[in-house]
């Protein structure tokens, strides 16, 4: 049990597009996703809070008309990188807050913008 | 917010000793700390956690003490194999909020 989908697993897109990145919580309802980004050999760094039907708390330094993040549903919440650039290829990864048992994360997703 | 402060970086064992590996947190408030193997390209993969209430918590070759006063917490892994080779990350967690440590690449020779 305790399952969070996320996709896609890997994405390449071209400077200036825009690329989706879908968790679902599959097997428990996640009222609270948080959105991480990791560079290689780094930590994972919170990038927003998202709770169900209202908007997301983003971390100091990350601009959220860049990082978009829905939570319009107890299991699903969605990172849309808008207008991506190469500095924003990263291993983006979602974690779903089970309340005392703890957090699942999904698979990650690795962008790759050129 | 909550911050997170882990050693060291890397960590080199040999097959068979123990690893130790450190973290301290600033928010009182945090209550979870959880510790999480992560290999590259992959999720983090929780190995083990302890909970405010608790000072020591093991799990066969993996224990986690905890000092709340002090507000640090350690993971101990023995008789070390070589699969153990990975990055783990320490955490903790307020309510309904988690930070990670700076990670810990672990090395573990045959």
């Amino acid at each position: 049990g305790a399952v969070v989908s996320q996709h896609p697993s890997w994405v390449i897109c071209k400077s200036g597009t825009s690329v989706k990145i879908e968790c679902r919580s599959l097997d428990f309802q996640a009222t609270t996703m948080f959105w991480y980004r990791q560079f290689p050999k780094q930590s994972l760094m919170l990038m927003a809070t998202s709770n169900e039907g209202s908007k997301a708390t983003y971390e100091q330094g990350v601009e959220k008309d860049k990082f978009l993040i829905n939570h319009a549903s107890l299991t699903l919440s969605t990172l849309t990188v808008t207008s991506a650039h190469p500095e924003d290829s990263s291993f983006y990864i979602c974690s779903a807050s089970r309340g005392y048992y703890g957090y699942t994360f999904g698979s990650g997703t690795r962008l790759t913008v050129v | 917010g909550e911050n997170v402060e882990q050693h060291p970086s890397t960590l080199s064992v040999q097959e068979g000793d123990s690893a130790v590996i450190k973290c301290t947190y600033s928010d009182s408030a945090s209550n979870y700390f959880p510790w999480y193997k992560q290999e590259l390209g992959k999720r983090p993969q929780l190995i083990i956690d302890i909970r405010s209430n608790v000072g020591e918590k093991k799990d066969q070759r993996i224990a986690v003490t905890l000092n709340k006063t002090a507000k640090h917490f350690s993971l101990h892994i023995t008789e070390t194999q070589p699969e153990d080779s990975a990055v783990y990350f320490c955490a903790a967690s307020p309510a309904n909020d988690m930070r990670f440590g700076a990670g810990t690449r672990l090395t573990v020779k045959p």
